[in-house]
């Protein structure tokens, strides 16, 4: 366990539905970043939250959004949903907002598998 | 656009042998570099974060070394095991406050 949590694991939604995906991350973390892994795709960024406050933005489509909440768990909204968002989801959290400070880097959740149908 | 680059894509060895990896990066505007290991069905594990030029870091079998002024770091494993077989992610930031860009990853495979 690595401490960072998302729920759900799995996910099996139709076009056109809204989800949303929820990450608590490990105690102590202060930042969140969500990533997305598609067939054959890397790790695509789309979105860090630091403090409750977002920092930066990827390539992340308009029919997603993100936010963090003063527990400093976020969660990540994908709305009107097409066969193509179907995906890996991974948040990952650290306690700094630089990844120069960072010791032992991101620490990440074992991610949410969207399948939409 | 900030391109973090591996090589190879994918790799073969025999348990036992010793193997290494590269990753490329953009020399200028150098931050940082961290390294990650995916294997399937988990989530990405942190093994080191790098951030001086020459640093050598080393977990276990698993190495790395960085050069900031040519733009690589190379990841070493010394007699490779079963349980070696992942994918290496490396990824660097634009900037000291932004978060990191993965390279594609290298899929390690060692034969038994």
């Amino acid at each position: 366990d690595s401490g960072v949590t998302q729920t759900p694991k799995h996910l099996i939604t139709a076009t056109g539905q809204r989800v949303t995906l929820r990450c608590s991350p490990r105690s102590g973390d202060l930042s969140v970043y969500w990533y997305q892994q598609s067939l054959d795709q890397g790790l695509q960024f789309l979105i860090q939250y630091y403090n409750g406050e977002e920092r930066a933005k990827g390539n992340i489509l308009e029919r997603f959004s993100a936010q963090q909440f003063p527990d400093l768990h976020s969660e990540l909204n994908l709305s009107s949903l097409e066969l193509g968002d179907s995906a890996l989801y991974f948040c990952a959290s650290s306690v700094s907002d630089s990844p120069i400070d960072l010791n032992y880097g991101y620490t990440f959740g074992s991610g949410t598998r969207l399948t939409v149908v | 656009i900030l391109n973090v680059e591996q090589s190879p894509q994918s790799l073969h060895v025999q348990e036992g042998d010793s193997t290494n990896f590269t990753c490329s990066f953009p020399s200028s505007n150098f931050y940082a570099l961290h390294w990650y290991r995916w294997e399937t069905a988990k989530s990405p594990e942190a093994l080191f974060v790098m951030t001086l030029n020459g640093d050598e870091k080393k977990k276990g079998r698993i190495s790395a070394t960085l050069n900031t002024k040519e733009g690589y770091s190379y990841l070493y494993i010394k007699g490779s095991q079963p349980e070696d077989s992942a994918t290496y992610l490396c990824a660097s930031p634009k900037t000291s406050y932004d978060k990191v860009i993965f390279g594609p990853g290298t899929s390690l495979s060692v034969i038994p």
